[in-house]
Formats: structure tokens, C-alpha cells, sequence
């Protein structure tokens, strides 16, 4: 079955550690996106790639680097300079020409708990 | 700055009830609106409106769209306990090219049997 799969499901980190999550897909999705989920805000932009070697920043990039090498992979480091990092990561996919688009696929996510 | 706005942030109600949860926004290359529930964990996908005053109609959900007032509503008749979840509004827009969801802040409904 086709989908997104997101790992580590829980990851824990010491303060001034980077840490890589891993997102892949098997959709042949063109457009990748990682979203940040806090309790009370919904959900933000991190960063987002419409095709291969090829992203952009969105709302809230500062602290975050990706990399797309392959279209099937949209890996997410979360650095040092993210000062509040704990949080509920979100990736997904999108195949936008579809004609019966339907919006974002997910991953089942990644729960970062700085310790 | 793109933003998508939605009430009550919480809402507790009884098994049976009817609940109406609002998204309210304001955005430029507005495309469509999209609706999805989240559990545990990965939102699911239940509507995408782009056009005004038609609903969209599943089950005992549904939702319509008015593009003049900018804001949307979903319905839930005779809610169960497997409705709880968060709920989360999305304006699909391009922006610079690309194809962008802005969300809101969802809505947490509890429904107690």
C-alpha cells in the first residue's frame, strides 16, 4: 500500500544535539511538506519542496534545515538553534495535479521531547 | 499574512447532540477550503469546498463554504463518542508558485457517552 512513513514515532534529545526525522513516501508525490503541531496552534510550516533538490522556507524555518535528494525522501534536521524544539512533527505529500485531489496525504508523525 | 481562525478552540458535548465548529479566514489566492479530523495522529481528510453555498455532505457530517463572508462551518448531527477528535481547517493557496495548506488552530470536540 501506497503512503508516507514517518520515523522515529518518539525521539528524545539533549539540549545543543541536532536530530534528523526521517519521512518517506512511496506515493510518487511530487510536493513533500513538514509541519510543526503545538498544542492550542494547529499546524505550522516548516519547510516545504515541490520537486527534487529543489525547498523552500515557510512560516516558522528558523532552527530547521531539509534536504531533498530523492523525490521518495524529505529528511528534517532539527538543529541547536531551535530554541523550544518539543513538539508534534507532521510530514506530508501532495500530488496537487490529481484530479480528484484530495488534499495532503500524512505520516503518522514524530513526538520530539527535549530532555 | 495569511491567516485561518477557528471557534471554539474546545467544545464538550453529550452523545446524541449536534455540534456546528467554525473556520473564519483571511488570505490572499484563496483556492479552497479543506476540513480534516485528527485523532491520534495523521489528520484524514473529510471535505474540500472551493465553491460558495453548496454543501458537501457525508454521513452525519457536513459543511458548506461562503466565500463573500470568508468563513466556513462543519456540522455534526447525533455526534457519538468516535467523533471526538481534533478538527482542523485548511486554506489551500499558491504562494509563489507553490500549493500551500494554511491551518487553523483546530477545534478539540470531546463527546461524552
Amino acid at each position: 500500500d501506497g503512503g508516507i512513513t514517518q520515523s522515529p514515532k518518539y525521539l528524545f534529545r539533549k539540549e545543543g544535539q541536532n536530530v534528523t526525522l526521517s519521512c518517506e513516501q512511496n506515493l510518487n508525490h511530487d510536493a513533500m511538506y513538514w509541519y510543526r503541531q503545538d498544542p492550542g496552534q494547529g499546524l505550522r510550516l516548516i519547510y516545504y519542496s515541490q520537486i527534487v533538490n529543489d525547498f523552500q522556507k515557510g512560516d516558522i524555518a528558523e532552527g530547521y534545515s531539509v534536504s531533498r535528494e530523492k523525490k521518495e525522501s524529505f529528511p528534517l534536521t532539527v538543529t541547536s538553534a531551535q530554541k523550544n524544539p518539543t513538539a508534534f512533527y507532521l510530514c506530508a505529500s501532495s500530488n496537487g495535479q490529481a484530479r480528484d485531489w484530495r488534499g495532503y496525504t500524512f505520516g503518522s508523525g514524530t513526538r520530539l521531547t527535549v530532555v | 499574512e495569511d491567516k485561518v481562525v477557528q471557534s471554539p478552540l474546545s467544545l464538550v458535548v453529550h452523545e446524541g447532540d449536534t455540534v456546528t465548529l467554525n473556520c473564519s479566514y483571511e488570505v490572499t489566492n484563496f483556492r479552497s477550503l479543506l476540513w480534516y479530523k485528527q485523532e491520534k495522529k495523521a489528520p484524514t481528510f473529510l471535505f474540500m469546498l472551493t465553491s460558495s453555498g453548496i454543501e458537501k455532505k457525508s454521513g452525519r457530517l457536513s459543511s458548506i463554504l461562503d466565500k463573500k463572508e470568508l468563513f466556513s462551518i462543519l456540522n455534526i448531527t447525533a455526534t457519538q463518542t468516535g467523533d471526538s477528535a481534533v478538527y482542523l481547517c485548511a486554506v489551500l493557496l499558491f504562494y509563489q508558485g507553490a500549493q500551500k495548506l494554511v491551518f487553523g488552530q483546530g477545534t478539540r470536540l470531546t463527546i461524552n457517552p
